[in-house]
């Protein structure tokens, strides 16, 4: 079955660029839109943003001006940069994917498998 | 964007009962376009509903969701022990999709 596993940096200074990607196994990155997704410590869940194989994307307009999510097929990978970090970007970051397309419309947005996580912490 | 409010934040049940979680949302959602989620202790969400009450594959089904517009249930039936988790709802009918603050079960 499909499996995503995250990587990165685990500490950034804060102003920083935060850079983290997900590596794609036991499946085909097409058809899906692959998202990011952050927790951080004891808090709850919020959506980044999505890339789909062709290269569109799509993000959290609360983020959007700091944030670039891009994919490499060949490498089944995708990645994240986030710009200018401060404390309040320190959190748990999952990579997951979205729906098979061929089988539901293109708004559909759940997230099944998860990776299992990288917490990237902002500090000096 | 659309808000999600899950109550209770915090239910305590007995293994064997059933578990009744409520999300809100702060405007109708579309098409029924909500999931629900279990995450455990150090580990990642795992999808348990899609599209409001289809059960994502391997999902057992005690889990159950319904509900459309701006209120939603997920119903777990024969708590068991390992059900003790905090769970979200999101929904995805309008980007940005967001996600509730979570309920967290206890299994005693």
């Amino acid at each position: 079955q499909v499996q995503l596993q995250e990587s990165g940096p685990g500490l950034v200074k804060p102003s920083e660029t935060l850079s983290l990607t997900c590596t794609v196994s036991g499946g085909s990155i097409n058809s899906h839109y692959w998202s990011w997704i952050r927790q951080p410590p004891g808090k709850g869940l919020e959506w980044i943003g999505n890339v789909f194989y062709s290269g569109s994307t799509n993000y959290n307009p609360s983020l959007e001006s700091r944030v670039t999510i891009s994919v490499d097929t060949s490498k089944k990978q995708f990645s994240l940069r986030l710009t200018s970090v401060t404390a309040a970007d320190t959190a748990v970051y999952y990579c997951a994917r979205g729906p098979d397309l061929e089988w539901f419309p293109a708004d559909n947005n759940w997230f099944d498998p998860w990776g299992q996580g990288t917490l990237v912490t902002v500090s000096s | 964007e659309i808000v999600l409010t899950q109550s209770p934040g915090t239910l305590s049940l007995s293994p064997g009962e059933r578990a009744t979680l409520s999300c809100r949302a702060s405007q109708s959602i579309r098409s029924r376009y909500l999931a629900w989620y279990q995450q455990k202790p150090h580990q990642a969400p795992r999808l348990l509903i899609y599209g409001a009450s289809s059960r994502a594959p391997d999902i057992p089904d005690r889990f159950s969701g319904s509900g459309s517009g701006t209120d939603f249930t997920l119903t777990i039936n024969r708590l068991d022990p390992e059900d003790s988790a905090v769970y979200y709802c999101q929904q995805y009918g309008r980007s940005p999709c967001t996600f509730g603050q979570g309920t967290k079960l206890e299994i005693k």
